[in-house]
């Protein structure tokens, strides 16, 4: 069974570094790219960026390219998600999810890692 | 970018009943099309791609229409479990990019 775990939810405050993990489980890791949603408070969701495990090929979108940086650890079955600086607004709830094997749609979710960003 | 709008933004339905949710592209996603339930608290689950292909283990009574700008997802008789806010997603080009939802409700 496909099954993404995230890292528990966060506090931080305004101008504070994150990093949430997503770690893959019952597939080959390094073969399918891992996505990263947001999903602000009673709001939509958002797509955020893209890696490839196997080789780090990443790809962002555009509201987000500069705001957040997406690596991973194949050793380790992980993609992460970084902030360097948090701000209030990025407050949200954030999923990983495993693209499908024909396309840039999510077959698979990862159970949501919720990160509060509060002075 | 191509932006996804989904209508109505609230439908009312009861148990039982057929349920018609529409997704209109600003421009053509021939068929890159997927549809997502989310249920309060949990994460979305894919239930359509390729704008007609059920997912693995999604009941028969989602079904998937449509192509080009208008997508259609029926629930044929809807239960109990399937209200939920229910979203589309195109997949063209990128970025990949979600309508703002449905939320169905109970009638």
């Amino acid at each position: 069974e496909v099954q993404l775990v995230q890292s528990g939810a966060e506090v931080k405050k305004p101008g504070e570094s994150l990093k949430i993990s997503c770690k893959g489980f019952g597939y080959t890791f390094t073969s399918y790219w891992i996505a990263w949603v947001r999903q602000m408070p009673g709001k939509g969701l958002e797509w955020m960026g893209i890696i490839f495990p196997g080789d780090s090929d990443t790809r962002y979108s555009p509201p987000f390219q500069g705001q957040v940086t997406i690596s991973a650890d194949k050793s380790l079955n992980t993609v992460y998600l970084l902030w360097s600086t948090l701000k209030a607004s990025d407050t949200a709830m954030y999923y990983c999810a495993r693209r499908g094997s024909s396309s840039w749609y999510a077959d698979s979710w990862g159970q949501g890692t919720l990160v509060t960003v509060s002075s | 970018e191509i932006v996804m709008t989904q209508s109505p933004v609230t439908l009312s339905v009861s148990p039982g009943e057929r349920a018609t949710l529409s997704c209109r592209a600003s421009q053509s996603v021939s068929s890159y099309l997927a549809w997502y339930q989310q249920k309060p608290g949990q994460a979305p689950r894919l239930l359509i791609y390729d704008a007609s292909t059920r997912a693995t283990g999604i009941p028969a009574r989602f079904s998937g229409s449509g192509s080009g700008t208008e997508f259609t997802l029926t629930i044929s008789s809807l239960q109990s479990e399937d209200f939920a806010v229910y979203y589309c997603q195109k997949y063209n080009s990128w970025p990949p990019t979600f309508g703002q939802g449905t939320k169905v409700e109970i009638k």
